[in-house]
């Protein structure tokens, strides 16, 4: 099974609304992503985990909340987003490597996120 | 400055043309390399990686890269390309000891009936 799974694939949501994305792998990796990407730009790395802990936050903004319940599952908890973050919202996992490298991410499909 | 370029934002090739998209990477030690595929909408697939061996690695699809660490490239090549390689493709690195995996921009592949 090399499949990341997120839900939902779709959303709509308000400025004053929370909602929650989910991503779940079954692949053992103990490395989780959450991309966020624009039409016609590359994936931007937002948050990394590495063993359930959180070894990167690319400077994102504090409505931007990621959490790693376990190994297997990742969300991102949205809160009084902006028209600005309407975007592509992808998971990925990876596990380690030999020698101190990353192997290869495996995508979600994405959730295509509107904020209305 | 620790970096991935693909030079080329766009190409255009013939169906059954011939294809290359460049890749150049700028990191101390020879990090670990991709190319990833994204057709409008959805997610990322991974084509081929490298990270030691046969310069020369095969991928899904009929791609095959190759690694020159003299020119620090990691070019992607398809023999005779089909309508449906039509898409967006990404070059991506994993350094040493580094939790990220960073892509270059892209390059838009445009077919030509």
């Amino acid at each position: 099974d090399t499949e990341v799974t997120q839900t939902p694939k779709h959303l709509v949501m308000g400025m004053t609304n929370k909602k929650s994305l989910k991503c779940e792998q079954h692949m053992g990796h103990r490395a989780m992503y959450w991309y966020k990407q624009k039409a016609k730009k590359p994936p931007e790395l937002m948050f990394v985990y590495s063993y359930e802990k959180l070894s990167i936050n690319e400077s994102v903004p504090s409505r931007f909340s990621p959490e790693c319940p376990n190994s297997s599952l990742l969300n991102l908890h949205l809160h009084a987003l902006q028209p600005e973050d309407s975007a592509l919202y992808l998971c990925a996992s990876s596990q380690d490597g030999q020698g101190g490298f990353r192997t290869e991410a495996f995508f979600g499909q994405g959730t295509r996120l509107t904020v209305v | 400055a620790q970096s991935v370029t693909q030079p080329d934002i766009h190409i255009t090739v013939s169906e059954g043309a011939s294809l290359e998209l460049r890749c150049n990477y700028s990191y101390g030690a020879t990090p670990y390399l991709f190319w990833y595929v994204q057709s409008p909408g959805q997610g990322l697939q991974l084509l081929l990686k490298y990270f030691s061996g046969d310069t020369l690695v095969q991928g899904i699809k009929g791609f095959e890269a190759e690694f020159k660490r003299s020119q620090s490239s990691f070019n992607l090549r398809k023999p005779s390309v089909h309508w449906s390689d039509a898409a967006e493709y990404f070059c991506a690195v994993a350094p040493y000891r580094d939790d990220k995996i960073i892509f270059g921009k892209g390059t838009r592949l445009h077919i030509l009936p």
